[in-house]
């Protein structure tokens, strides 16, 4: 079964600084990957997401992530990050039929 | 263009009422979702469906039920709601896509609170 953990619960990043949210898969097969946000009382968003091919993928709001295989990573980066990006953030890996999620990482901004 | 639909937004019950929540989706899709979101344990999966018909237990199962009957719904059942179901509960849908390379697309979650 797949699996997926994001090593940190909170992370605090002074706006205009740059983030890195990690995120470990496991999964037997070539793995399909997400990253979703969630602002406050809001249903996810879909940031980006890996099927194949160049391992950096860009996605919605100046957010990229790395795929690297031998560590098993997809750690999401931005390089400026600003006040509206406080949020929620989520890993997932998709499986035979399903969607797993690792427990979240809560990103707070400091002016 | 409304996506996914989750019905009601909020609810209140006390313990051993009974309720279903209702997931509606306007995209066609094959696979719906049911996770609960808790604090500090992200999301876990309910019970899924990859199709019309079809139903299937996820990671925390115990003590609810799902049903299919039409492609475009997928309703969450509490038979006998306790207070550890209280949660955030979303649904979700996705396409089959090339062996599951979609993205899912979420509903705005159900705030229930079992007291």
């Amino acid at each position: 079964a797949q699996s997926v953990t994001q090593p940190d619960i909170h992370i605090t990043v002074s706006e205009g600084a740059s983030l890195e949210l990690r995120c470990n898969y496991s999964y037997g097969a070539t793995p399909y990957l997400f990253w979703y946000v969630q602002s406050p009382g809001q249903g996810l968003q879909l940031l980006l997401k890996y099927f194949s091919g160049d391992t950096l993928v860009q996605g919605i709001k100046g957010f990229e992530a790395e795929f690297k295989r031998s560590q098993s990573s997809f750690n999401l980066r931005k390089p400026s990050v600003h006040w509206s990006d406080a949020a929620e953030y989520f890993c997932a890996v998709s499986g035979y039929s399903t969607l797993t999620f690792g427990k979240g990482t809560m990103l707070l901004v400091s002016p | 263009n409304a996506g996914v639909t989750q019905t009601p937004k909020f609810r209140v019950l006390k313990t051993g009422q009974s309720m279903t929540l209702l997931c509606a989706q306007d995209m066609n899709h094959e696979y719906m979702y049911w996770y609960r979101q808790d604090p500090g344990m992200g999301l876990r999966l309910i019970h899924y469906s990859v199709g019309e018909g079809t139903t299937a237990k996820g990671e925390v199962p115990d003590g609810y039920n799902v049903s299919r009957l039409k492609k475009q719904n997928f309703l969450l059942g509490l038979e006998s709601a306790a207070p550890s179901q209280t949660s955030v509960y979303f649904c979700a849908s996705r396409d089959t896509g090339e062996r599951l390379n979609t993205e899912a697309f979420f509903g705005q979650g159900t705030r229930l609170t079992v007291v």
